[in-house]
């Protein structure tokens, strides 16, 4: 039973590029979460998804980030313009509905320059 | 209010010691309280997890100790190897997201 997958593990962009980040869930889990860790902190949630909805936004910064969660394919973060303070690693979790153990995936580690 | 807050930032113990990692929150709210573990490069793995209508649970070397009334928590580790030195993150949950705290990176020495 393969656990929470993203892709890609790094990313380097230029400032102004845009980042796309991919999750898929584990198996039979329709609840996806976003947290962003900055370097030497802890991890801070951005957003919450279940297909084809966003439940909780509240972590997003207002500009620029995106997620989305479609009926079929992995939950996309997205930012676009980045900027070096966005360098941070993204971790993606799962949950099976009405359970509140979140799985985490492996994270990618977004580097701007 | 939505703030956990864990403390020691670091830790080191020798081999077979018992590191205690404590955490605090305010928000009354909060009804679940995972610990994690991450090593580096890697995504953080569940450890264990207690509800603040339990007083102590324990996994294995891991034990939660739960103090409701005090707004605390700790995690206890019996007979820490250095496989153990990693870093551990205690989290609250508030509706459907967890709020971490800081992180505290452990050292168990051989």
């Amino acid at each position: 039973n393969a656990g929470v997958m993203q892709n890609p593990r790094h990313l380097v962009r230029r400032r102004g590029q845009e980042a796309r980040l991919r999750c898929s869930p584990m198996k039979g889990h329709s609840h996806v979460y976003w947290y962003r860790q900055l370097p030497e902190e802890g991890l801070k949630f951005m957003v919450y998804l279940q297909k084809e909805n966003i439940i909780d936004e509240s972590g997003m910064p207002k500009e620029r980030f995106s997620a989305e969660f479609p009926k079929e394919g992995p939950s996309i973060l997205r930012i676009q313009q980045v900027v070096r303070g966005d360098s941070a690693a993204y971790f993606c979790a799962s949950s099976p509905p009405a359970l509140e153990t979140q799985y985490f995936g492996p994270g990618t580690r977004l580097l701007v320059l | 209010q939505q703030q956990v807050k864990q403390s020691p930032q670091s830790l080191i113990v020798q081999k077979g010691g018992i590191p205690i990692i404590n955490c605090a929150y305010e928000n009354t709210a909060f009804d679940y309280f995972p610990w994690y573990q991450q090593f580096p490069g890697k995504g953080p793995a569940l450890l264990i997890a207690i509800r603040p209508d339990v007083s102590e649970k324990k996994e294995g070397r891991f034990t939660i100790s739960f103090n409701k009334s005090a707004k605390q928590f700790s995690l206890h580790i019996m007979d820490s190897q250095p496989g153990d030195s990693a870093t551990y993150f205690c989290a609250a949950r508030h509706g459907n997201k967890l709020v971490f705290g800081a992180g505290t990176i452990l050292r168990v020495k051989s």
